[in-house]
């Protein structure tokens, strides 16, 4: 079967570093998205992996190993309005996104 | 640019009724749009991928006849939701891909629709 998994919840503080990591099983594998999504708003499009290595972009990156099935998207930085759930999405051999469940990061003074 | 919109962006209903949600790409042209629905507190759900100028493809437990989509142009696709009961109350979400698509076929989001049946 197809599955996405990442933590349900993180917690971390304002100016510091967090690393949120997902592990997916997909019929098919064209690519690691990740998404950003505030109460109430849709997702909006963060980062997307689809070779092995780190993505850079500002004080997000990405993360992809394909042979573990795995990926991390990393935050430096951190602002309180990064308050949010942050989403895995596999794109699987039908072009369609697996999501995973979100994992919902709580910015602390 | 790629830019999608949704109409309206929240509706509350008396059980029985339809309700209509209108998803338009405003700067580029979709082939494919895809519905999804979200709990609170869950993620996204696909519940049905629609092509332009063909039938939908939805996914397995969403009901076709309750759920109608049409997909009638390369900017605009529908979903009608028939018949609504308090269970179908739910954030519905619109997604678009670009016809002339980029490296990764990416779906661009439009804002959601919160609906209510009371």
């Amino acid at each position: 079967g197809q599955n996405i998994d990442q933590p349900t919840e993180m917690t971390a503080t304002e100016g510091a570093i967090v690393q949120i990591n997902c592990t997916y099983q997909t019929s098919g594998f064209n690519g690691l998205f990740w998404y950003q999504q505030h109460a109430g708003e849709a997702p909006t499009f963060l980062s997307y992996n689809v070779l092995d290595g780190l993505e850079e972009k500002g004080r997000f990156s990405s993360f992809l190993s394909r042979s573990k099935g795995y990926s991390y998207l990393l935050l430096k930085e951190l602002q309180m309005k990064d308050s949010a759930s942050y989403l895995c999405a596999s794109l699987d051999s039908n072009y369609q996104l697996i999501w995973g469940a979100g994992t919902k990061l709580i910015i602390k003074p | 640019g790629a830019v999608v919109s949704q109409h309206p962006s929240w509706v509350i209903c008396k059980s029985g009724t339809s309700v209509k949600i209108e998803c338009r790409s405003l700067d580029f042209q979709a082939t494919t749009m895809f519905w999804y629905r979200q709990f609170p507190k869950q993620s996204l759900m696909l519940m049905a991928t629609s092509n332009e100028g063909s039938k939908a493809t939805y996914e397995q437990g969403v009901e076709k006849d309750k759920f109608l989509i049409n997909h009638a142009s390369l900017t605009l696709s529908t979903l009608t939701v028939t018949s609504a009961h308090p269970e179908d109350s739910s954030f519905y979400i619109c997604s678009a891909r670009d016809v002339a698509g980029t490296s990764y076929n990416e779906q661009f989001f439009g804002p959601g629709t919160r609906l209510t049946v009371l």
